[in-house]
């Protein structure tokens, strides 16, 4: 079965550096997203993105996040100077393109994001 | 788009039916109904989704009044496995994008 994958699993970064987490979503999908999980929180949305651009962004996706498909396979986020409070789990998921059915999001395994 | 609200938590035991309710009272004419469950350090899974009525699959049903503002997950006979957080979410489509909004999630704990 085609799955999403993220790496690195796990981050470790000091305050102010960048980061760039790396996704690899399920080659036919069209729609590609991150989301953020503070540990013990609820997902959050963070951005979508479709035909090489955002479609839409929550309002924690500020100037200091980015996301990128350099290439036909990765899907990227790069966080430009990472806070304390950056520190949470990010997953990345994609989806197709809706064919009268449903938009049915598959999510990676997640890359834990520790800024010290 | 409609903010979901859900019981922050339920207990069960094994073989027992369990029903999640959903309140999303300004749900629109276009959003559908989306639940997911999620385990520790794992992504979210897709369980089900629906517009109106029922929707059946494999693994739960999905209950949706004719008023829409709210809707029921529906798992039977749950196992031990199925302790896991559930999340409910609307989802809005449109030609080139889609908003949806993650609820605060039900923990179910499953006990034998």
């Amino acid at each position: 079965e085609p799955e999403v994958t993220q790496t690195p699993s796990h981050q470790v970064t000091q305050m102010g550096q960048e980061v760039i987490l790396r996704c690899v979503p399920i080659s036919n999908h069209l729609y590609f997203y991150w989301y953020r999980q503070i540990l013990g929180q609820k997902v959050e949305f963070l951005v979508s993105f479709y035909n090489n651009e955002i479609s839409e962004k929550s309002e924690i996706f500020d100037d200091q996040f980015s996301v990128e498909r350099p290439d036909g396979s990765n899907f990227t986020l790069k966080i430009r100077s990472t806070k304390l409070e950056d520190s949470a789990m990010y997953f990345c998921a994609s989806s197709e393109s809706r064919t009268g059915g449903s938009y049915e999001q598959y999510f990676g395994p997640g890359t834990r994001l520790t800024v010290t | 788009l409609a903010k979901t609200t859900q019981p922050i938590s339920m207990d069960s035991y094994e073989g027992q039916e369990v029903n999640i309710t959903c309140s999303h009272n300004n749900i629109a004419t276009n959003d559908y109904i989306t639940w997911y469950q999620q385990f520790p350090s794992q992504g979210p899974r897709f369980i089900i989704q629906g517009y109106k009525t029922k929707v059946t699959n494999e693994v739960a049903s999905l209950f949706i009044p004719a008023d829409r503002k709210s809707s029921t997950l529906s798992l039977p006979r749950v196992s031990l496995s199925d302790t896991a957080v559930y999340y409910c979410l609307v989802e809005r489509y449109g030609y080139n994008f889609n908003k949806f909004y993650f609820g605060s999630g039900t923990k179910l704990n499953v006990k034998p």
